[in-house]
């Protein structure tokens, strides 16, 4: 079953705008990913914030996590044509004593035009 | 440094065959998971290995069974197959278990099921 949602499920800005997607999940956590798509392909890490951390930047993304409302965003700035791809938020429950794998949502599929 | 690699790239198979599918993880990664992602759908997560032993599994049928290999490289198996199993299969890696969860991904089967 998938435990996050992204919102909005597609968005389309100007190449240079700022992209801002959110994630929602449902369960307690050890950290959240954010991973990016394209067309179909092998998912490539973007970056991890642990369930400890509220603000983590990474060149020109941004992502924060507030653990009280279940909720992540992941911030984009200055928009290019090649972050044209679908973006997935996943979850990690893991313990450390099994292995749950990561929770992905449905994704944001974010279109850049130029 | 060698990524995750997976073959075949394609890969069309009848309805009741079965098919085996082929994960070389990243160098010094000794876990590897596999998810099935459907089309416009997040990866669902069916299992990993760890120490060539299954330490997890997510919602997936018996007939989803997988190996590990003591270089750490990975197969998954699914037998009788059905409509329902044609996806884009995912490997990913990860490093030692004290490291977060973080994983790295190969580029991806795509198995059609006529």
């Amino acid at each position: 079953s998938q435990q996050g949602e992204e919102d909005p499920q597609a968005l389309s800005i100007q190449e240079g705008e700022n992209a801002t997607m959110n994630c929602s999940y449902k369960t307690s956590i050890n950290n959240l990913q954010w991973y990016r798509q394209n067309s179909g392909r092998g998912l490539v890490h973007l970056i991890l914030i642990r369930s400890n951390e509220r603000e983590k930047h990474s060149g020109r993304l941004r992502v924060t996590l507030d653990t009280s409302k279940k909720s992540s965003s992941l911030l984009i700035t200055a928009s290019r044509a090649a972050d044209t791809a679908s973006y997935f938020c996943a979850t990690d429950g893991w313990s450390g004593g099994g292995a749950d794998g990561l929770t992905f949502g449905k994704g944001t599929h974010l279109i850049i035009q130029p | 440094e060698t990524g995750v690699t997976q073959s075949p790239t394609h890969l069309i198979k009848t309805r009741g065959q079965q098919v085996t599918l082929r994960c070389s993880s990243q160098s010094g990664h000794n876990t590897v998971s596999w998810y099935q992602q459907a089309l416009g759908q997040g990866p669902q997560f069916i299992f990993q290995y760890y120490r060539e032993e299954e330490n997890g599994r997510g919602n997936f049928p018996p007939r989803f069974s997988g190996l590990q290999f003591p270089n750490y490289s990975s197969e998954l198996n699914v037998n009788a197959l059905e409509l329902d199993d044609s996806a884009l299969y995912l490997c990913a890696s990860s490093p030692p278990r004290e490291y977060n969860n973080e994983q790295f991904f190969g580029p991806g089967t795509r198995l059609t099921v006529l």
